[in-house]
């Protein structure tokens, strides 16, 4: 089965500072989703890709798919506190149903 | 309505006893998901129905899981006898169709004394 590996676990930086957060699967992505999750709150989708090479930006955040399909990356410029959560990235296993495999998130905390 | 709804938010019971979790999906979504997010742990799909298909139930940990949705709308996830294993959050999500994102409901907070 597909598995999704997150890295880091946990990020803490300082307010301002730029930072990255990793997804590597074991397989081709067939879709690769990120969200955000504050504390007792639902998830929060942020960004799909699905090509090879794709990449999209929203506001400060930039997402980014490898060619190979099998790497995405997270990238926030200028972190700001109301960046703070955990950011989990899902896939699409591409079989049958579209059962989405979840990362098991990293926790990013912003320092003022 | 605007979003998922789940209810209830939170939801305390004693070990053995059944919980009944809803959630309403955005209307028109035909695709509707349910996972389970324990403390420290990432998200565990637990079902997935799409439009009037079967159901996709491979990933309820056992038989006392059970889920339905009725109308193509509405869902209803069940948990008999429960177990304090059985503590987390459930999370549901529906979709337009698939390859369309997920919209996540806020869960329901499961605590079982």
């Amino acid at each position: 089965s597909q598995e999704l590996e997150q890295s880091p676990q946990s990020l803490i930086v300082q307010e301002g500072k730029n930072l990255t957060i990793n997804c590597t699967s074991s397989k081709t992505l067939y879709g690769l989703y990120w969200y955000k999750q504050k504390y007792g709150e639902g998830l929060i989708f942020l960004m799909m890709l699905q090509k090879g090479g794709e990449e999209k930006s929203h506001e400060k955040i930039t997402a980014k798919l490898d060619e190979k399909k099998q790497q995405s990356s997270l990238h926030i410029t200028a972190s700001q506190p109301s960046h703070a959560g955990i950011y989990l990235c899902g896939a699409d296993n591409n079989q049958g149903a579209q059962k989405l495999v979840f990362g098991q998130g990293t926790r990013l905390t912003i320092n003022p | 309505g605007a979003g998922v709804s789940q209810s209830p938010s939170n939801k305390v019971t004693e070990k053995g006893k059944d919980v009944e979790l809803r959630c309403d999906p955005i209307s028109g979504h035909t695709a509707l998901y349910w996972y389970r997010q324990s403390l420290g742990q990432g998200l565990e799909f637990l079902i997935y129905f799409q439009g009037n298909s079967a159901p996709d139930k491979s990933g309820l940990p056992s038989d006392r899981f059970s889920a339905e949705r009725t109308g193509g709308s509405v869902s209803t996830l069940t948990i008999q006898r429960t177990q304090q294993e059985d503590s987390a959050v459930y999370l549901c999500a529906s979709s337009f169709r698939r390859g369309s994102p997920l919209h996540f409901g806020n869960g329901t907070r499961l605590t079982v004394t």
